[in-house]
């Protein structure tokens, strides 16, 4: 079965220092991932996505992820986290070229990973 | 300005009242989506539609309907809601044809609470 883990519900870093978020998937072929932010009330934004190509994607607010197929993983780093970076982090895949379910436009989400940003 | 919106943004209702959640984009997206959200689970598919008059169930359709008439519009209901369906909504929107079906939009979200 699909699946996205995110092994870290809650992540606390200090404000200048570098990011990751973990993400793992467990999928047949080579999906479509994406990593997605909730800033508080907020609904979800794309921060970044990855179809295919560079294995290294750039996003919006300084994020990239590095897509590593011999791991199943594809985490998100920032090389100096601002305040305003705290939020709710989700990494979803969905069905790539080929996959099954692909009519479906269906993202499965990992449970995500709060990240709290000291002074 | 591009988006989805959701009303309401927070509903508290009791059990068995029946409620609808809309939601309208204005960005002429065919495929249209709602999930819900809860702690420890991430977000789940409850309902989806391809196109107008097209939907069909998601992963927790239980409990839930939703109608396609207009391109825009895909609201929720819950004709008879129970104290477990107590989550935060949201509704999402993307192109359809190719690697753009993926990258959806989403509303606010709204916060229901069936007592």
């Amino acid at each position: 079965a699909q699946s996205v883990t995110q092994p870290d519900i809650h992540i606390t870093v200090s404000e200048g220092a570098s990011l990751e978020l973990r993400c793992n998937y467990s999928y047949g072929a080579t999906p479509y991932l994406f990593w997605y932010v909730q800033s508080p009330g907020q609904g979800l934004q794309l921060l970044l996505k990855y179809f295919s190509g560079d294995t290294l994607v750039q996003g919006i607010k300084g994020f990239e992820a590095e897509f590593k197929r011999s791991q199943s993983s594809f985490n998100l780093r920032k090389p100096s986290v601002h305040w305003s970076d705290a939020a709710e982090y989700f990494c979803a895949v969905g069905p790539g070229s080929g996959g099954a379910g692909g009519a479906t436009n269906k993202l499965i989400f990992g449970t995500g990973t709060l990240l709290a940003v000291q002074p | 300005e591009a988006q989805v919106t959701q009303n309401p943004r927070y509903l508290i209702t009791v059990t068995g009242k029946k409620l609808t959640v809309t939601c309208s984009q204005n960005m002429n997206h065919e495929y249209m989506s709602w999930y819900r959200q809860d702690p420890g689970l991430g977000l789940r598919q409850i309902y989806y539609s391809m196109n107008v008059e097209v939907t069909d169930k998601g992963d927790v359709p239980e409990g839930y309907k939703v109608s396609r008439k207009e391109k825009r519009n895909f609201p929720l209901i819950l004709e008879s809601p129970s104290p477990n369906q107590t989550s935060l909504y949201f509704c999402a929107s993307s192109p359809s044809g190719g690697v753009l079906t993926y990258e959806q939009y989403f509303g606010p979200g709204t916060r229901l609470t069936v007592t």
